[in-house]
């Protein structure tokens, strides 16, 4: 078992450019989180999926995050227009559909916008 | 609405002596606690998990946590603290139904153990 994926691992960018983060997560896992860690605001949750399909939202900063799950085995967490503010770690993480299932946490991506 | 504290920013051990890393929480129902693990440049890694039964869970390297109720806690301790342990841990909780499916992880905002030997 190759854990979750994510990719790139370091990501820089200068401010207006359009970031994709990618993510693999366990096979048999069907549930998918994206969070943000900086260290003004610890671990955030951004959005999350089950079975493929957005459950909660509220965590998106704005319009300007978008996260998509085509399939079971890949996800994306899009920046557009990316700016300063956004530099922080972004981490995938997947699970079984159960609420006594723990999470599996990729080793993230340091994003740099300048 | 669901919440975890973890008052300390730092906890500081000498190598061989016993550690713990506390955590409160908040939930309207049920608990499903769970402590992870970050070293520098990784994702979290599961520890532990109580969703019932014996108060007193153990994980992964020698690890193991106390749930108490009536305080709303559930420390993480270790009997002899090793070097190797310095690391982030972060608390998290979810509310539980027991069957239920996944809901959000929420996360306390972490703790630095630093072990000097």
């Amino acid at each position: 078992d190759a854990g979750v994926i994510q990719s790139p691992r370091h990501e820089v960018t200068e401010m207006g450019q359009e970031v994709t983060l990618r993510c693999k997560p366990i096979s048999g896992h069907n549930s998918l989180f994206w969070y943000r860690q900086t260290m003004m605001r610890g671990l955030e949750l951004l959005i999350y999926f089950n079975n493929n399909v957005p459950i909660d939202d509220s965590g998106m900063p704005e319009d300007r995050f978008s996260a998509k799950m085509p399939n079971a085995s890949f996800s994306t967490l899009k920046i557009q227009p990316s700016e300063p503010r956004d530099s922080a770690v972004y981490f995938c993480a997947s699970g079984k559909d159960r609420a006594n299932s723990p999470l599996h946490f990729g080793n993230g991506t340091r994003l740099t916008v300048t | 609405a669901q919440s975890v504290a973890q008052p300390e920013d730092q906890v500081n051990v000498a190598e061989g002596n016993p550690l713990t890393v506390k955590c409160t929480y908040s939930v309207s129902g049920n608990p499903y606690l769970f402590w992870y693990v970050q070293y520098p440049n990784r994702g979290l890694q599961f520890l532990l998990k109580y969703i019932t039964g014996d108060n007193l869970v153990k994980g992964s390297y020698g690890f193991e946590a106390e749930f108490n109720k009536s305080q709303t806690s559930f420390h993480l301790k270790k009997p002899s603290a090793l070097v190797s342990d310095s690391a982030l841990y972060f608390c998290a909780v979810r509310e539980g139904d027991y069957g239920g499916s996944q809901g959000n992880l929420i996360f306390g905002k972490g703790t630095k153990l630093s072990v000097k030997p």
